[in-house]
């Protein structure tokens, strides 16, 4: 079975640029997730996606970012324009089930914003 | 608002030597318990979850952690560590209630297992 893949791996862009980011989950998971980890501190939550809808978005930071997951299946993450405190690591999950509660988390995507 | 205090930023543990990594929460209602581990380079990995049951709960790689709901704790354990042990450790928590699945998550424990 495949696991959460995150693209890219790494993104290195200047302040005010735009940046994507790509979730593919799990083939069959309705729930998608995004976290991020900013240098050193805790693991936050962003959003969480059932199929294409969005179940909770209350730890999106600003509205300069901009979550989708269109047909419900691979999500994308935008940051327009891109802050020197948005650098970090952006994590996506999914879980097929919202009872047992466990989420497969995918490698990450670390953004430097410089 | 639900919480996760992981008070060691760094733990350091012989090989062989049993290990213990702590890991204390504040929630709202019956706690879902994890706890995720992340090596170098790579994404969180579960390790185990609480959810109902027996207070001891064995997970991967021959680790272990015990709910303890009178002190809020639920630190994860292992008899014996290994070198290839050393890595990031993460608890985390949501309400087992409805409404929000956010997990929330400590600030991550550096675990160093000395050769």
């Amino acid at each position: 079975e495949a696991g959460v893949t995150q693209f890219p791996s790494h993104s290195v862009i200047e302040k005010g640029q735009t940046v994507t980011l790509r979730c593919d989950p799990i083939s069959g998971h309705d729930n998608l997730y995004w976290y991020r980890r900013v240098m050193g501190k805790e693991i936050k939550f962003l959003l969480h996606f059932v199929k294409e809808s969005k179940q909770d978005e209350s730890g999106m930071p600003n509205n300069r970012f901009l979550a989708e997951r269109t047909g419900g299946t691979y999500s994308t993450l935008k940051v327009q324009p891109a802050e020197l405190e948005d650098s970090g690591v952006y994590f996506c999950a999914s879980s097929l089930s919202l009872a047992t509660g466990r989420a497969f988390f995918g490698q990450g995507t670390r953004l430097t914003v410089v | 608002a639900q919480s996760v205090a992981q008070p060691e930023d760094q733990v350091n543990v012989a090989e062989g030597n049993p290990l213990t990594v702590k890991c204390t929460y504040s929630v709202s209602g019956n706690p879902y318990l994890f706890w995720y581990v992340q090596y170098p380079n790579r994404g969180l990995q579960f390790l185990l979850k609480y959810i109902t049951g027996d207070n001891l709960v064995k997970g991967s790689y021959g680790f272990e952690a015990e709910f303890n709901k009178s002190q809020t704790s639920f630190h994860l354990k292992k008899p014996s560590a290994l070198v290839s042990d050393s890595a990031l450790y993460f608890c985390a928590v949501r309400t087992s209630g409805a409404g929000s699945y956010q997990l929330t998550f400590g600030k991550g424990t550096k675990l160093s297992v000395i050769p």
